[in-house]
């Protein structure tokens, strides 16, 4: 079945910088996307989702690039703010299902340092 | 701006106990999901939910969980005989379609004792 591997676990930058977060997913048959944040005692909420027909897509800080080649995507948050502060889950669908069957990677806690 | 409600916030229950984890789901929503997070790990997919019937469900979700829309509105979870294991933060999820979105709750937190 699909796994989602997601790196870094723990990533602290300083507010103004930008902060990467990689992951990779191992069906190529997944076709759906979805980047969540999740703030402290909330659910997981979607800032940017990306389809495999397309290889980049922006949303003001927050872009999102995917490599199918590779299986691989990646979220980018430019100038960051302390309120960028939570957990961020790249995630993938189940092949075949909608895009609410989704696979989770372990997900990414980001500090932003004021 | 409509959202996906779950009640109890927080639910205590005893090993062996059923219980009944509710969401109301965003109203024009067809499709529905439960997802389960253990304390410190990823986000799991237990089932999804359209027309009244499973749609695909994990290796989690066994025999011991069932869910259910018993009216219009409401969209449950129940786990027959909970074991400790079971604790986590459990999340409700719905989309309009199958190819878009899906909008969470802001999550039940299950401790069994």
């Amino acid at each position: 079945g699909e796994n989602v591997e997601q790196h870094p676990s723990t990533l602290s930058v300083q507010e103004g910088d930008s902060a990467v977060i990689k992951c990779t997913y191992s069906d190529s048959a997944s076709n759906y996307f979805p980047w969540y944040k999740q703030e402290l005692g909330k659910g997981p909420q979607l800032i940017i989702d990306i389809r495999s027909n397309v290889g980049e897509k922006k949303d003001q800080r927050i872009a999102v690039t995917l490599n199918k080649t590779a299986k691989h995507f990646s979220l980018h948050i430019t100038e960051t703010q302390p309120e960028d502060s939570a957990v961020y889950f790249c995630a993938a669908t189940l092949p075949g299902g909608s895009q609410g069957n989704l696979i989770f990677g372990k997900g990414t806690k980001l500090s932003v340092k004021p | 701006e409509p959202e996906v409600t779950q009640t109890p916030s927080h639910q205590v229950t005893q090993m062996g106990q059923e219980v009944i984890l509710r969401c109301v789901p965003i109203s024009n929503h067809l499709y529905f999901y439960w997802y389960r997070q253990i304390l410190g790990q990823k986000v799991e997919f237990l089932v999804s939910f359209y027309n009244n019937e499973i749609s695909e469900k994990s290796e989690i979700f066994d025999d011991q969980f069932s869910v259910e829309r018993p009216d219009g509105s409401n969209f449950t979870l129940k786990i027959r005989s909970t074991k400790l294991e079971d604790s986590a933060m459990y999340f409700c999820a719905s989309s309009v379609m199958a190819n878009t979105e899906a909008f969470f709750g802001q999550g039940t937190r299950l401790t069994v004792v």
